[in-house]
């Protein structure tokens, strides 16, 4: 079945204590993105990829890391996470070109104490 | 900067009506997607719109999209109760390089009352 695998569903931390968070597709998409879900504000983007080793900066960057270093995976790291991240994430892929929706992962609830 | 602005924010209606829901966006684009977002899920693609007059229809949902005048409307006919969920406009800010991602509408929270 295809599918956009996020883990974990619900993750509750405390500042500071590094966490990361994984995605994977079993659709040999190119492109691999970030979203944060915060009520009123919808959905922005944090960080996207568009190939193995190709990462850039999406609207709401700060604070986040990612990684491609396989196709297939696209990691989400908190080095330091804070309050203000407290949020819902969603990771996403398609084929690369434009014009394919998106396959959404189920989400990740995060809460940082 | 893309702006997406989508209204009405919130909408209760009641079952067996019409209603339109409008997303504007603030930059050139013919590539448009709706999303569904049911409460405590993930979001479902409805429809995806390449160009300017695609009309792309569903059931009860119809949506279309106006390139020129940078706005794409999802009708909703003779509503039912499953309807209801948040529905999010998001528009392709594709730069010939490659996707650079969607920017979202904050959202449409529908409510359909029997």
């Amino acid at each position: 079945e295809a599918q956009v695998t996020q883990n974990p569903r619900y993750l509750i931390t405390v500042t500071g204590k590094k966490l990361t968070v994984t995605c994977s597709q079993n659709m040999n998409h190119e492109y691999m993105s970030w979203y944060r879900q915060d009520p009123g504000l919808g959905l922005r983007q944090i960080y996207y990829s568009m190939n193995v080793e190709v990462t850039d900066k999406g609207d709401v960057p700060e604070g986040y890391k990612v990684s491609r270093k396989e196709k297939r995976n696209f990691p989400l790291i908190l080095e330091s996470p804070s309050p203000n991240q407290t949020s819902l994430y969603f990771c996403a892929s398609t084929y690369l070109g434009g014009g394919e929706k998106l396959f959404f992962g189920s989400g990740t609830q995060l809460s940082v104490l | 900067e893309l702006k997406v602005e989508q209204n009405p924010l919130f909408l209760s209606m009641q079952e067996g009506k019409n209603y339109t829901i409008y997303c504007n966006y603030s930059t050139t684009s013919d590539r448009l997607y709706w999303y569904r977002q049911d409460p405590g899920k993930s979001l479902e693609s409805l429809f995806v719109l390449l160009s300017n007059g695609a009309v792309k229809q569903e059931g009860r949902l119809m949506a279309s999209l106006d390139t020129k005048a940078r706005l794409s409307t999802l009708h909703i006919t003779a509503a039912v109760h499953d309807l209801s969920a948040t529905y999010f406009c998001a528009v392709d800010t594709y730069s010939g390089g490659g996707a650079d991602g969607l920017t979202f509408g904050k959202g449409t929270h529908l409510i359909i009352q029997p």
